[in-house]
Order: C-alpha cells, then structure tokens, then sequence
C-alpha cells in the first residue's frame, strides 16, 4: 500500500504569494494531520480531521493559515498571505483510529523569499 | 501542558558502541508514547509504541523501555545506516485531547 503522499515535495515562493499543499492519505485511515517542522520549534501539530471534519485547529498560527478535507483522500493547506516567517517542512499524517499511530508523508519544504 | 524532553541532543556513537536516548515526559495522563525515527529531508518513520510501565520492544538494534516518567531507547551494537534523528512523542489519555506532543529529537551519528 502507498504511504502519505505529499506536494510538491518543494516549494520557493515569494513573500505574499498564497501556496497550497497537498496531501493524500493512506487509504482507510480516518484521520489526518498537519505538522509544521522548524529548527526552533520542532514538530508542532497545525490541525487534524476525522472522517473529513475538522477536529482541533487550535495550533494553526494564524488566519493566514486554512486547511480543508473535501474528501476522505484529499486535503490541501493553504497560507495566504505567505510571509518568510513561514518556511519550514510541513508533513501530513494519517492514522487509522484516534489513539493509533500515525504515519507521516515525505514532507514539503517551503521558502518564503 | 504535556510537555516531552529529549537529551541528549545529539549523540556520536563508535561504530558498535552501546548507548541509550532518554525521553522525558509531562503528561496528566499517558496513552502512548511513540518513537520515530527521522532520516534527513525524510518524514518521521514509526519504530515503536508503548503504552504502560514497564512494557518494552525490540526491533533489531533497537529496544525501547518505558517508566511513569520516561522512556529509554536503546541501541546495541550501533551501525552507521542507524545515523538519524530519533523522535519521542506523547499521546495523553482523558477527555477528547488526541494529539501528539513531540520532544526535540536527539541526532544520533554513528561513525564507521
């Protein structure tokens, strides 16, 4: 079975430019996440769905930041306006149950110039 | 607020050098703690979940302890393909709270 799929894998835009990425999930599960990576600050969790509905988004930093599930194998996040403050790797995960483990896709690297 | 710390921060291991990774934690209730392990410019990778004192796992090199306060991950006889970053993460148990807090990572190197 294929993993989290992810794109772009890489992403350089200029700041105040929207970028969208992109996730598939694994077929089956019914949850997914997105993570924001950075040297300072780690893994942190932006938001996560559960059978398309969002759950908690409590961890997505700013209005600029959206995040939507229009099915069970698609979800994009979008940053509109994007500000250098946002590079970073962002991953998605997927899970099969709440309280399983969750397996992360290859990530995209984002450069806000 | 859950809280998970992971020392050292980074670890240089002798090809065959036995060593461990401490990952402490600060949750009201433990559901699971997870390891990951993180290959640069890869996503995180699953290695193991544990899930009550006292409990361990093995996979090769690996194996994995775990007490009220921390968990221990330790490699015997390390080989330089298990270079990487180690990843330590927390699920609380109660109310509706399911997300994952994860420590900081310790880099590992092991030289040939």
């Amino acid at each position: 079975d294929a993993g989290v799929i992810q794109s772009p894998r890489h992403e350089v835009t200029e700041m105040g430019q929207e970028v969208t990425l992109r996730c598939k999930p694994i077929s089956g599960h019914d949850y997914l996440f997105w993570y924001r990576q950075t040297m300072m600050r780690g893994l942190e969790l932006l938001i996560y769905f559960n059978n398309n509905v969002p759950i908690d988004d409590s961890g997505m930093p700013e209005d600029r930041f959206s995040a939507k599930m229009p099915n069970a194998s698609f979800s994009t996040l979008k940053i509109q306006p994007s500000e250098p403050r946002d590079s970073a790797v962002y991953f998605c995960a997927s899970s099969r149950g709440r309280s399983e483990t969750q397996y992360f896709g290859p990530g995209t690297r984002l450069l806000v110039l | 607020e859950d809280q998970v710390t992971q020392s050292p921060e980074a670890l240089r291991l002798q090809e065959g050098e036995s060593s461990s990774l401490n990952c402490s934690y600060t949750v009201s209730g433990l559901r699971g703690l997870f390891w990951y392990r993180q290959d640069p410019g890869k996503g995180p990778e699953f290695l193991f979940t544990l899930y009550s004192a006292g409990e361990e796992k093995e996979k090769e090199r690996l194996k994995a302890t775990l007490t009220k306060k921390e968990s221990f991950l330790h490699i015997t006889a390390p080989k330089p393909e298990d270079s990487a970053t180690y990843l330590c993460a927390v699920l609380p148990s109660g109310g509706s709270n399911y997300k994952l807090t994860f420590g900081k990572g310790t880099l590992l190197t092991v030289n040939p």
